[in-house]
C-alpha cells in the first residue's frame, strides 16, 4: 500500500519568499504523485503532477516539484510567495495510475505582508 | 476549468434524518468518488464508481450509500444523520490521470 507523509501542518512565509513543502511518499512501485491546493471553503485544484517522465515538474501558478526517488521525496517550492498563495496544500499518490489516491494529512500555508 | 458541481454546499440538520448530497458533473468521466475531509486531516476515499451501476466501498468505512444510474450522477445518501457524520464531503471524477475535485459540502449534524 502507498502512503504520504507531508513534514509541517503550517508553513509561514513573508511575502516574496521561498514557498517549500515537503512530501515523502511510501511504494513498493513507481508512483504517481500530485500536489493539490485548497482554499477555504473550495474543492481542490491540480497544481501538477508527476508521472513517469520528466523529474522537475512545473505547475500552475509559479509551483515546481522534483521527484527524487532516491529520498522518496516530492517536494514543492515557488521562488517568491504571493499573498495570493494562502491555502492548504495536500501530497498524494496513487500507483500504476489505478483509482486510488491517498492523501497527505495537509499543509496550510500563511504568507505575511 | 472542471465542471462538477455539489449542493446542497452547506448543510445543518438534525439528528436521525435522510439526506442526499448530490454530486454532477458534465465532462463524461466513468470515474467518480466521493471523500471525507475532516477538518486539518487529509482526505479519506468512502466510495468511488467506475461507471454506471459500478459502486464500491474506499477505504474508510462509512455509513452512507451510493448509487450510480447515469454517468454525470453520483449522489450520496445517509439514512439516518448522527453527530459523528460531521464533516465535509468532498466529490471528485477522474480522466486518465487527473481528478477533478467539486466545491465539496460541508455537514453539521446537531
Amino acid at each position: 500500500a502507498q502512503s504520504v507523509t507531508q513534514l509541517g501542518s503550517h508553513v509561514s512565509v513573508s511575502e516574496g519568499a521561498l514557498v517549500l513543502l515537503r512530501c515523502n511518499y511510501s511504494s513498493s512501485v513507481p508512483p504517481y504523485l500530485f500536489w493539490y491546493v485548497q482554499y477555504p471553503n473550495q474543492g481542490l485544484q491540480l497544481l501538477l503532477k508527476y508521472t513517469s517522465a520528466a523529474t522537475l515538474v512545473k505547475g500552475i501558478n509559479g509551483f515546481e516539484a522534483e521527484f527524487k526517488k532516491s529520498e522518496t521525496s516530492f517536494h514543492l517550492t515557488k521562488p517568491s510567495a504571493h499573498m495570493s498563495d494562502a491555502a492548504e496544500y495536500f501530497c498524494a499518490v496513487s500507483v500504476n495510475n489505478d483509482y486510488k489516491l491517498s492523501f497527505g494529512a495537509g499543509t496550510t500555508v500563511t504568507v505575511r505582508a | 476549468e472542471a465542471d462538477i458541481y455539489q449542493t446542497p454546499r452547506y448543510l445543518v440538520i438534525g439528528t436521525g434524518k435522510k439526506i442526499t448530497l448530490e454530486c454532477s458533473q458534465t465532462m463524461g468521466h466513468d470515474k467518480m468518488y466521493w471523500y471525507q475531509q475532516d477538518p486539518g486531516m487529509e482526505l479519506h476515499l468512502i466510495h468511488y464508481s467506475y461507471g454506471v451501476n459500478s459502486t464500491e466501498k474506499g477505504d474508510l468505512s462509512s455509513e452512507s450509500t451510493v448509487s450510480r444510474i447515469r454517468t454525470e450522477h453520483f449522489p450520496l445518501t445517509l439514512e439516518s444523520a448522527r453527530p459523528s457524520h460531521t464533516s465535509q464531503y468532498l466529490c471528485a471524477s477522474r480522466d486518465f490521470y487527473e481528478q477533478y475535485f467539486g466545491p465539496g459540502t460541508r455537514l453539521t449534524v446537531t
